[in-house]
């Protein structure tokens, strides 16, 4: 079955850039999907179609994809941005199922 | 602006079964493509199906395939999912949400236990 490889965790100091990549083959050919989930709460899109920003999501979250990898780029990361961040594909299969990545915890400290 | 509420907590024990809703409101369940997700205690999101416009049917990761049904009343606008043969692996919190999971329900916690 598909799979969409993040790193466990990512930390950085207030202020920084931080960078959330997800690997998967079909990449190049579907778009990827970011998702901020704090504790206890729903998650949150916050990128989708691999650059587009929704709505109320702060210019400082931004996407890219290149080849087989997406990234997540929070530039200037706040304390409250601390949470697990989580990247959402569909294979190239042709049987329209989609799959999360496992998920990144973002430390911000 | 769409607003998804889902209903509430739910106990079962194992090889029962589990339906939840989702209601719609802002929007009109037939102007969207409704999909579930659910999430284990302290672990990551995992998708479980939704409707895929393109072919005009609901889709279900394979996983689930057998056990899970996903329908829609458009009288109510309201959606749900229905798990079949609980386990105590299927404790999770289910949230069902719009396509490109562009917007969430508040999540609805189904424990399984004897």
């Amino acid at each position: 079955s598909y799979e969409l490889t993040q790193p466990p965790s990512v930390s950085v100091s207030p202020g920084q850039t931080a960078r959330i990549t997800c690997s998967g083959d079909a990449l190049p050919k579907k778009y990827a999907y970011w998702y901020q989930q704090k504790s206890g709460q729903a998650p949150v899109l916050v990128i989708y179609e691999d650059s587009k920003r929704p709505s109320g999501i702060p210019e400082r979250f931004s996407g890219s994809s290149s080849g087989t990898m997406a990234t997540l780029t929070i530039s200037g990361a706040q304390v409250e941005d601390e949470a697990d961040y989580y990247c959402y594909s569909t294979d190239s299969s042709g049987n329209h199922s989609w799959v999360f990545g496992g998920g990144t915890k973002l430390t911000v400290l | 602006q769409v607003q998804l509420v889902q209903s509430g907590a739910e106990v079962k024990k194992p090889g029962a079964s589990v339906k939840v809703s989702c209601k719609v409101s802002g929007y009109t369940l037939t102007e969207l493509s409704m999909h579930w997700v659910r999430q284990a205690p302290g672990k990551g999101l995992e998708w479980m199906g939704g409707f895929d416009p393109e072919d005009g049917e609901t889709i279900y990761a394979q996983k689930f395939q057998g056990r899970v049904t996903m329908t829609e009343d458009t009288s109510t606008d309201t959606a749900y999912m229905e798990l079949s043969s609980l386990r105590s692996e299927d404790t999770a919190v289910y949230y069902c949400a719009t396509d490109q999971l562009y917007y969430w329900g508040q999540g609805t916690l189904v424990t399984v236990s004897s």
